[in-house]
């Protein structure tokens, strides 16, 4: 049973760039949710997917989208990035609305000049 | 607006006593907190949790207190071992928000030899 695994590690955009990360769900999980974390603070919740469809959003503008796969496997994508996009992406993922059996991975550091 | 929050950022604890970690919520709709910790390089990793039906969880040497009144909840550590240096997170979601959760900023633990 593999865990969670995100790609890439580490990014480095400049500002007005488009980027996608990408996360892929433990196995058997088919809920996904996305996470901003910056320098400092915890994470903050952007989107859950839930076997392909958005399942709720926190306060985020449109510019950071996302996509489930029939493999449950995710991306998020952010346009036009701004520098305060500067953070750490953690995806963490689930069966259904478990909360306390969301497995998170590593993250994306993801770096904006 | 910090729903949640962890007031201390940092405690320095000796191996063999207690650590307590502090998180205080203003939204009186949660009605599930759970504690994360955090390694360097990793994503959160989930620890305990609690609903707001009971006051008190324990799960080996972790036990988490809810006080729903003063909307305060802490997480007890005993005894600590130098392996719980880490970033731990305190978390809440409530019902009908799938499991989107609100995180506070953190509090790193440092044990001491």
């Amino acid at each position: 049973e593999t865990g969670v695994t995100q790609s890439p590690t580490h990014l480095i955009k400049t500002r007005g760039q488009q980027v996608t990360l990408r996360c892929s769900s433990q196995s058997g999980h088919n809920t996904v949710s996305w996470y901003q974390q910056a320098l400092g603070q915890g994470p903050q919740f952007i989107f859950q997917y839930y076997r392909e469809e958005e399942n709720g959003r926190g306060n985020f503008p449109p510019r950071f989208s996302g996509l489930q796969f029939p493999n449950y496997s995710s991306e998020l994508n952010v346009n036009a990035l701004e520098l305060d996009d500067s953070a750490l992406y953690l995806c963490a993922s689930s069966w259904g609305d478990r909360r306390d059996e969301q497995f998170f991975g590593p993250g994306t550091r993801l770096t904006v000049l | 607006d910090q729903q949640v929050k962890q007031n201390s950022p940092s405690l320095s604890v000796q191996e063999g006593r207690i650590s307590i970690l502090n998180c205080d919520y203003t939204n009186s709709m949660f009605d599930y907190f759970l504690w994360y910790k955090k390694y360097p390089a990793e994503g959160p990793t989930f620890l305990i949790s609690i609903s707001s039906i009971k006051d008190k969880n324990e799960d080996g040497r972790f036990t988490v207190f809810l006080n729903k009144s003063a909307k305060h909840l802490s997480l007890h550590i005993v005894p600590s071992q130098p392996g719980d240096s880490a970033v731990y997170f305190c978390a809440a979601a409530y019902t009908g928000t799938a499991s989107k959760l609100t995180f506070g900023t953190g509090t790193r633990l440092q044990v001491t030899l």
